[in-house]
């Protein structure tokens, strides 16, 4: 247990679908980070927030909506998903967002878009 | 673009074998590099090396950096089939980049 949660653990949804992802950290941290794990690639850093303030968005598709109500809980929002969306994704949490800070992740959620 | 190389992609060894996993990077404003153990879910931390030449060391782990070279390096020693897992480099400079990972394997 690193102190960070996700729900759904798995989702299988379809392409004209809504759904959120939930992600909650229970360690007082002020950055939270939403991450994409492709079969056979790097991890990939989505979004970034600190303090519920977004600081960091990659180029990510719009169908991937992101909220941070407050420092501890963080939601990603999809909709009309592709195929090639489906993926591990990771949220994690760290103190601050200073990239020499060590970031806890949690067990992720595995997506399957059909 | 910043960048984290990791190598060998794949390692398959006998219980008891020491390995050894290489991590090389190029990025902007280095600030650290870590290390993540992944098994099935998630990354979990082994350690954060700031420093060139100090080794960090954690019961059959090891791991130590050269900013010169701009390589890391990870010794585990006496492996165990428990240390069957991916393991990742991640280098912080302008935004924390990752490797695509070294997956080890553990025969018995």
């Amino acid at each position: 247990e690193t102190g960070v949660t996700q729900t759904p653990r798995h989702l299988v949804m379809g392409m004209t679908n809504k759904k959120s992802l939930k992600c909650e950290q229970h360690l007082g941290h002020n950055a939270m980070y939403w991450y994409k794990q492709s079969a056979k690639k790097p991890l990939e850093l989505m979004f970034v927030y600190s303090l519920e303030e977004r600081v960091e968005n990659n180029s990510v598709p719009s169908r991937f909506s992101p909220e941070c109500p407050n420092s501890s809980h963080l939601f990603l929002h999809l909709h009309t998903l592709q195929p090639e969306d489906s993926a591990l994704y990771l949220c994690a949490s760290s103190q601050n967002t200073g990239t020499g800070v060590e970031q806890y992740f949690g067990p992720g959620t595995r997506l399957t878009v059909t | 673009e910043d960048k984290v190389v990791q190598s060998p992609l794949s390692l398959v060894v006998h219980e008891g074998d020491t390995v050894t996993l290489n991590c090389s990077y190029e990025v902007t404003n280095f600030r650290s590099l870590l290390w993540y153990k992944q098994e099935k879910k998630a990354p979990t931390f082994l350690f954060m090396l700031t420093s060139s030449g100090i080794e960090k060391k954690s019961g059959r782990l090891s791991s130590i950096l050269d900013k010169k070279e701009l390589f890391s390096i990870l010794n585990i020693t006496a492996t165990q089939t428990g240390d069957s897992a991916v393991y990742l480099c991640a280098v912080g400079g302008q935004k924390l980049v990752f490797g695509q990972g070294t997956r080890l394997t553990i025969n018995p």
